[in-house]
């Protein structure tokens, strides 16, 4: 089993630019979790799809989005990039109640 | 969202038992605790969580306070590899949502 993947693993954007950040669910989960991490700080919940739908979002701006497709798979979109978006942006996914696995994190900078 | 207060770090010694407080007073009857611990360069790890009864698995046992205003993760015997930042999470009943604070960073001495 793969566990949670996560491409690609380092992007550097510059401000204004837009970028997708992709998400491989752990094999049998349907459920999948973004959360950016600063440097220094715990992670901040974004968003989360289960059905392809957003099922409950954290409080980021519209500038942040998803999509999840049927495989489970998911991609995070983030528009109008600033500096204050440098971050690592985590995937976890689940299924039910269980506890959410972690993929490794896509490391973004902005310049 | 109910909150916890964890202490910033902790030190233990290689092979010898530690225990991690969580204080979570304003916890709400639906909500679960969990623990997560992330090692450096990696993402969280779930390790354990519970309700209201003791959990014990292979990583950890979490002992949950009979008022449920706090708990305390158990790692029977710390090993290098333990040396991670730990967070107390509550988690309501109906949410996926994990809010996570700032965690106590647990060095282990060998």
């Amino acid at each position: 089993d793969a566990g949670v993947t996560q491409s690609p693993t380092h992007l550097i954007k510059t401000r204004g630019q837009q970028v997708t950040l992709r998400c491989s669910p752990k094999s049998g989960h349907d459920t999948v979790s973004w959360y950016q991490q600063a440097l220094g700080q715990g992670p901040q919940f974004i968003f989360q799809y289960y059905e392809e739908e957003e099922r409950q979002r954290g409080n980021f701006p519209d500038r942040f989005s998803g999509h999840q497709f049927p495989n489970y798979s998911s991609e995070l979109n983030v528009n109008a990039l600033l500096l204050g978006d440098s971050a690592l942006y985590l995937c976890a996914s689940s299924w039910g109640d269980l506890g959410q696995y972690f993929g490794p994190g896509t490391r973004l900078t902005v310049t | 969202d109910a909150k916890t207060t964890q202490p910033n770090s902790m030190e233990s010694n290689e092979e010898e038992p530690v225990h991690l407080p969580c204080n979570h007073s304003t916890i709400s009857g639906t909500d679960y605790i969990h623990w997560y611990r992330q090692l450096p360069s990696q993402g969280p790890e779930y390790v354990i969580h519970g309700l209201t009864s003791n959990v014990n698995n292979r990583m950890a046992s979490l002992a949950i306070a009979e008022d449920r205003k706090s708990s305390t993760l158990i790692l029977h015997r710390a090993t290098l590899r333990d040396a991670a930042v730990y967070y107390c999470i509550l988690r309501p009943r109906f949410s996926n949502m994990l809010t996570f604070g700032g965690g106590t960073r647990l060095m282990v001495k060998p």
